[in-house]
């Protein structure tokens, strides 16, 4: 089984700061690990993911996240954050492998960013 | 191309009625899934179809539930009589049929359940 813990379930921010959002997971298996994003009013979309290789993966919108194995981490960082970020941010992981590319996805609690102008 | 849409956006109903709930998959994709996100918690899997078949429905809270997807298109999920508890954000997604992670989930914007 996994499970997914991000700390701090509100993050505030300035504009131009380092965005840093935690996720810690446990996996009996090794893990794939997804980070998502909800705007208002609108459904998740896909940031990035780590399947395997590189551990350091960029996504959308300048994130980028860090697989760490030793810390069963992968959190997300942006270098200087924009008023456009405020939104609620997921991260997810799944080992449930199968021939159908199936994501079923364990999610954390997700954390909220709000961005200080 | 359209994304996954569901309908209604919100619905508000009592204790004991009856709720479907619609998605519209992107076309050609034959993964759907239904994820349920309670107030303030996790987003939790409920079920997961390739084309008509159920491949898992673990998540499933119990009988009250029940999904549909018939010609492996559009799915329904019904809730049947409505509790308290079932208020909630019920998402749907879908995805390409791959062996590989290479195809990105697509959500739903959701529907906004709740349970008075």
């Amino acid at each position: 089984a996994q499970s997914v813990t991000q700390l701090g379930s509100h993050v505030s921010v300035s504009e131009g700061a380092l965005v840093l959002l935690r996720c810690n997971y446990s996996s009996s298996v090794p893990p794939y690990l997804f980070w998502y994003v909800q705007y208002p009013n609108q459904g998740l979309q896909l940031l990035l993911k780590y399947t395997t290789g590189a551990t350091l993966v960029k996504g959308i919108n300048g994130f980028e996240a860090e697989f760490k194995k030793s810390e069963t981490s992968f959190h997300l960082t942006k270098p200087s954050a924009h008023m456009s970020d405020a939104a609620e941010y997921f991260c997810a992981v799944t080992a449930d492998i199968s021939n159908f590319g199936n994501e079923k996805l364990t999610f954390g609690t997700g954390t909220r960013l709000t961005i200080i102008p | 191309e359209a994304g996954v849409t569901q309908f209604p956006s919100h619905s508000v109903i009592e204790k004991g009625q009856t709720v479907t709930l619609r998605c519209d998959p992107i076309s050609g994709h034959d993964n759907l899934y239904w994820y349920r996100r309670v107030m303030g918690k996790e987003i939790k899997f409920l079920l997961h179809f390739v084309k008509e078949s159920k491949q898992d429905e673990s998540g499933m809270p119990n009988n009250r539930f029940l999904a549909e997807r018939t010609g492996g298109t559009y799915s329904t999920l019904k809730v049947q009589p409505a509790e308290l508890e079932d208020s909630g954000v019920y998402f749907c997604a879908s995805s390409q049929l791959t062996v590989s992670y290479n195809s990105p989930l697509h959500f739903g914007n959701g529907t906004r359940l709740t349970v008075t």
